[in-house]
């Protein structure tokens, strides 16, 4: 049920950038993304709905692979800010009895 | 809009003692609520689906009778951790389908069993 995220950690140097991979076993309806900062709740980033969508706010960007049940997370040019864990998750929002699922996890470091 | 008021946000209990959650939606109707425990260093891996007026819904490997789900409103979902044991120490928390785009997180409620 659990989607897979990959890598499971990685550090970065400001200013680089990182994708962050995101694979199910079972088919997609939407992919969500989500950062988590330590010892706070996660917070939304975007949703991708359609298979083949791509979206992006400022320097992040996701794109969602529905034949392969993929989804990518980019970060460009990268800053401290974006450091914590990102999340991929599955689940049908608009479905209420549809459980919503999150990935692995994967940490992200930036530094100086 | 679609706010989820989670509580307490930490909470330290002694062992056997029962601890309680309450999660409420401020400004929307949550028909679910997810329950979701983390241990460090960990995803958030889902316990249960809370149903309003109907019972939850309970993850494989997650004791019923340990983690009480009560959904007797449209606003209010509650877990009850009844005879906390140090390993049920974790972050907890909660999460409705907020709106179409999304879903809404609770805070988060830190359980410490001493």
């Amino acid at each position: 049920q659990q989607p897979v995220q990959s890598p499971q950690a990685v550090i970065l140097r400001e200013g680089e950038d990182a994708v962050i991979n995101c694979s199910s076993s079972k088919a997609l309806y939407s992919v969500h993304w989500y950062r988590q900062k330590h010892g706070e709740a996660p917070v939304f980033l975007m949703i991708l709905l359609k298979g083949g969508e791509q979206k992006g706010h400022e320097k992040i960007s996701a794109s969602f692979n529905e034949k392969k049940q993929q989804s990518s997370l980019y970060l460009t040019a990268s800053q401290l800010s974006y450091s914590g864990t990102y999340f991929c998750g599955t689940g049908d929002p608009a479905n209420t009895g549809n459980q919503f699922y999150f990935g692995t996890g994967t940490s992200l470091t930036v530094i100086p | 809009g679609a706010v989820v008021s989670q509580h307490p946000s930490w909470v330290i209990c002694k062992s056997g003692t029962s601890v309680k959650i309450e999660c409420r939606s401020l400004d929307f109707q949550a028909t679910t609520m997810f329950w979701y425990r983390q241990f460090p260093k960990q995803s958030l891996m889902l316990m249960a689906t809370s149903n309003e007026g109907s019972k939850a819904t309970y993850e494989q490997g997650v004791e019923k009778d340990k983690f009480l789900i009560n959904h007797a409103s449209l606003t209010l979902s509650t877990l009850t951790v009844t005879s906390a044991h140090p390993e049920d120490s974790s972050f907890y928390i909660c999460s409705a389908p907020g709106n179409l785009y999304g879903y809404t997180f609770g805070s988060g409620t830190r359980l410490t069993v001493v």
